[in-house]
């Protein structure tokens, strides 16, 4: 059974702080998917990475794909409030027959 | 582009019945899975179907079961309710397996009492 492990499950920060989450497997994935999930909605894709040492940067937000594709890190620059929610790790199987998520990161930012 | 639709959003059912929640996919997607997620967790893998076939099972029992239509639409099967079962059941769609990413539904909630 493949698994991700996602660290920290909880953060709870000041606004303008910068912060890193983590998503580390035993396992290879064809792709490590990113999402966000508001409440009472599904979790919306931020970003995909593929290529094992890929970086994407979306704004703020900078995701990081292992060299050996087994593990992924997302880091959020001077934080604001509009960026609290639920964070998600998500793999995709090397058969490409699932989506595996971590447990979630939940980020709050006050003001 | 319509996205992934789910009906019911909300639904009480009694330990032992059965329930049949629905997905419609979104356009151009032949690839759906379904997910249940507890308050605060991570969705949990269920199934999913490419091309109408189940082709990904996750670690649920067999009460657990699906379908996916010509049109690419899909329903979960849920038999013998347990109170455990409670929680959010997320449909995703996607193309090519879903290897870039997928596109949710916004989940039905299912109470069972």
């Amino acid at each position: 059974t493949q698994l991700l492990e996602q660290s920290p499950q909880f953060l709870s920060i000041q606004e303008g702080e910068n912060l890193t989450v983590y998503c580390n497997s035993s396992s290879v994935f064809s792709s490590l998917q990113w999402y966000r999930q508001e409440p009472g909605e599904g979790p919306v894709l931020l970003v995909t990475v593929v290529t094992g040492g890929e970086v994407k940067k979306l704004k703020r937000l900078t995701f990081q794909f292992g060299d050996a594709r087994k593990d992924s890190s997302l880091h959020i620059t001077a934080a604001q409030p509009g960026d609290t929610g639920l964070y998600l790790c998500a793999g995709v199987n090397q058969a490409g027959t699932a989506l595996i998520f971590g447990k979630g990161t939940t980020l709050s930012v006050s003001s | 582009e319509t996205g992934v639709t789910q009906s019911p959003t909300h639904l009480i059912k009694t330990r032992g019945q059965q329930v049949t929640l629905r997905c419609s996919s979104q356009s151009g997607h032949n690839t759906v899975s379904w997910y249940q997620q507890a308050l605060g967790q991570g969705p949990q893998f269920i199934f999913q179907y490419y091309r109408e076939e189940e082709n990904g099972r996750g670690n649920f029992p067999p009460r657990f079961s699906g379908l996916q239509f010509p049109n690419y639409s899909s329903e979960l099967n849920v038999n013998a309710l347990e109170l455990d079962d409670s929680a959010l059941y997320l449909c995703a769609s996607s193309n090519q397996q879903g290897l870039y990413g997928y596109t949710f539904g916004s989940g039905t909630r299912l109470t069972v009492v």
